[in-house]
This record gives C-alpha cells, sequence and structure tokens, in this order.
C-alpha cells in the first residue's frame, strides 16, 4: 500500500499559469520534503516541514511556494511556472530530522509546461 | 559548499556480475549515508543506510562500505539482475545543518542479459 502519495502523476501547465501539485502521507511523520528533479540529475531539496514549522532552502525560487494544512497533506504550489520548471517533483516524509531517519518517497509528479 | 558527489555516472554490467557504485563525500561532519534505487519514472527508494560509526553494514545481495578516512562510501550489489537496473543515489543527512536528506549525483547502473 503506498505511504506517500502524489497527485497527479502527470501535470500539463502553461507558461506562467498557476499549479499545485500535492502530497499525502499515511504514516503520521512530522516532516514532509519537496524535491525538484529534472533529468538525469539529483533530487534537489526545495523545502521541508518540521509538523508546522517551514523551512525554505536558501536558493529555492520566491516562484515555488508550500502548505501543509494538517499532518497528512503538503502542497507544493508554483505561482509562475516557467519552461525551466519542467521536472519531476518528489514529496518525501520522514519520522524526524536527523541522523539514523528514513525517508518515504512517494511516485513524484512529472510537471510539464507548455 | 560541502556535497555529496558520484565518481561514476553510468556503468554497465553483466548479469551475475557483481557491481560496486562509488560516492564521494566532502562534509567531514557527516554521520550518516543512505543508497537510494531509482526506476525510470518513480521515486527513490531506500535500499541501505550507514552511521559513521560503522564500516561496514550488510543487506540482501547489498553491501555498504564506508572509509572516514578518505571520506568514500560505495554500494555492492552481488550476483546483479537486470531488476537491479536504475539510478543509484547515496545520500547525507546533515545532522550539523538541520538533518535535511541532501543527494550526491547518481549512477545509473545498467545490466546486461
Amino acid at each position: 500500500d503506498a505511504m506517500v502519495i502524489q497527485n497527479p502523476r502527470y501535470q500539463v501547465t502553461q507558461f506562467g499559469k498557476p499549479v499545485t501539485l500535492s502530497c499525502s502521507q499515511t504514516l503520521n511523520h512530522n516532516v514532509m520534503y519537496w524535491y525538484q528533479q529534472k533529468s538525469s540529475q539529483a533530487p534537489k531539496l526545495l523545502f521541508h516541514y518540521y509538523d508546522k514549522d517551514f523551512n525554505n532552502e536558501a536558493d529555492t525560487p520566491d516562484n515555488f511556494q508550500s502548505r501543509r494544512p494538517n499532518t497528512s497533506f503538503c502542497f507544493l504550489d508554483i505561482r509562475s511556472p516557467g519552461l525551466g520548471d519542467a521536472a519531476m517533483y518528489l514529496c518525501a516524509t520522514s519520522r524526524r530530522l536527523g541522523p539514523n531517519t528514513e525517508a518515504f518517497f512517494g511516485q513524484g509528479t512529472r510537471l510539464t509546461v507548455v | 559548499g560541502e556535497s555529496v558527489g558520484l565518481h561514476l555516472p553510468t556503468l554497465s554490467v553483466q548479469e551475475g556480475d557483481n557491481s560496486i557504485i562509488n560516492c564521494a563525500y566532502s562534509n567531514s561532519a557527516s554521520d550518516y549515508f543512505i543508497w537510494y534505487k531509482q526506476e525510470s519514472g518513480k521515486g527513490p527508494q531506500f535500499i541501505i543506510d550507514i552511521r559513521s560509526n560503522m564500516d561496514k553494514r550488510q543487506g540482501q545481495r547489498v553491501t555498504v562500505l564506508l572509509n572516514k578516512t578518505v571520506k568514500h562510501l560505495s554500494l555492492q550489489i552481488a550476483a546483479t539482475q537486470p531488476g537491479d537496473s536504475a539510478v543509484y543515489f547515496c545520500a547525507e543527512n546533515e545532522d550539523n545543518q538541520g538533518g535535511k536528506l541532501i543527494f550526491g549525483q547518481g549512477t545509473e547502473l545498467s545490466v546486461k542479459p
């Protein structure tokens, strides 16, 4: 059974049109992460939540925002998608931050910008 | 900045052979490492982890070796199978930077039947 669920699996959006990707988890984990993965590259951390505390990476563009209305759900909002934002977006969860903590990933949402 | 990286971007092996995937890290404060397997179109899947107080850990057909002296990590896959074909990432859990999971470059493993 899937524990970290991302919807949709594939998303096509128009240049400049706001888009929201969603992630839900059944693990009741405290931490939720959003990663951006471009073709043939490693996942790059955009931000994470520890419970309700939001932590943005220094190089994450302002165009990317996130919401976590409750423990189970986390959303990635791209306010004005550009062609360079086309990528796989991965959501992950972990029980806590720090070492010895496994992160569980969803299947990802592949975003295409036209 | 400090980072986690891989030596080889691609690796091709014959079915049944052993595979070795390498990873170099530069953060001397790193204390936890994870290997992930990512199949095409899917999210990363946990394979095995190792703490910095260990130099070897074994799983089913996989072994991770950690050499802290040279800041090197490797993943060994015994009797490689076609189903092992994927991209393998090492990742570092940086406890001194808030405990975030940071990925290295990745190695694509291709298994020839």
